[in-house]
């Protein structure tokens, strides 16, 4: 069973801190993304990573940076919250070359900036 | 831009009859769609998927079809059942996109008994 994992379910944190959003899968995907999902918005990617010290951006980089150094970890830096980065934040991870593109989703991360 | 576009955000159906969710898309380039159901507190969960080059495809209750000439998919459950409820989202990749997903706005299903 496919398990992708989060640091944290809730998370409340003031305007300028740093905060760093932890996931971790044990399937030995190569890919792993981050998502925002937000009402009417549906889900968007942050950033995404093919293999260890890989990164891509997604549609809405803005404000968020990336590190991946372990295949199964994969963690969301926001350098300096800011409130219109509260939102649910959801992890995801998959594999390559089955052109199957499933990918498996960890249970989200609620974030609150004050 | 939204390339994946969900129009319904809500629907409710009575139970046992069919659900039927909407989705359209406007990149030409995706080739493979996908829907997700997602219940409150949880991550998304993958349900089924559509290659192009099919029209169809089924498991269970649940029938996604494909219309690529009008860039239009849908979702079929029937019949409906109260675990029904959730919000599903369909997603759709290109196969030049590495596996990346665009995900369209979501539908919240409602299943009354």
């Amino acid at each position: 069973d496919v398990k992708v994992t989060q640091s944290s379910r809730y998370l409340v944190k003031r305007t300028g801190e740093k905060v760093f959003l932890e996931c971790v899968q044990d399937m030995d995907h190569e890919n792993m993304f981050w998502y925002r999902q937000d009402p009417g918005l549906g889900l968007r990617l942050i950033y995404f990573s093919y293999d260890v010290k890989m990164k891509e951006k997604g549609d809405i980089p803005e404000g968020y940076s990336v590190s991946r150094e372990k295949k199964e970890r994969f963690s969301l830096i926001l350098e300096s919250a800011s409130t219109n980065q509260t939102s649910m934040y959801l992890c995801a991870s998959g594999t390559v070359g089955l052109r199957t593109d499933t990918q498996y989703f960890g249970p989200g991360t609620r974030l609150t900036v004050l | 831009d939204q390339q994946v576009k969900q129009n319904s955000p809500s629907l409710s159906v009575q139970e046992g009859r069919i659900s039927i969710l909407n989705c359209d898309y406007t990149n030409s380039m995706f080739d493979y769609f996908l829907w997700y159901k997602k219940y409150p507190a949880e991550g998304p969960t993958f349900l089924i998927s559509i290659s192009s080059i099919k029209d169809k495809n089924e498991d269970g209750r649940f029938t996604v079809f494909l219309n690529k000439s009008a860039k239009h998919l849908s979702l079929h459950i029937v019949p409906s059942q109260p675990g029904d409820s959730a919000v599903y989202f369909c997603a759709a990749s290109s196969n030049f996109g590495n596996e990346k997903l665009t995900f369209g706005t979501g539908t919240r299903l409602t299943i009354i008994p």
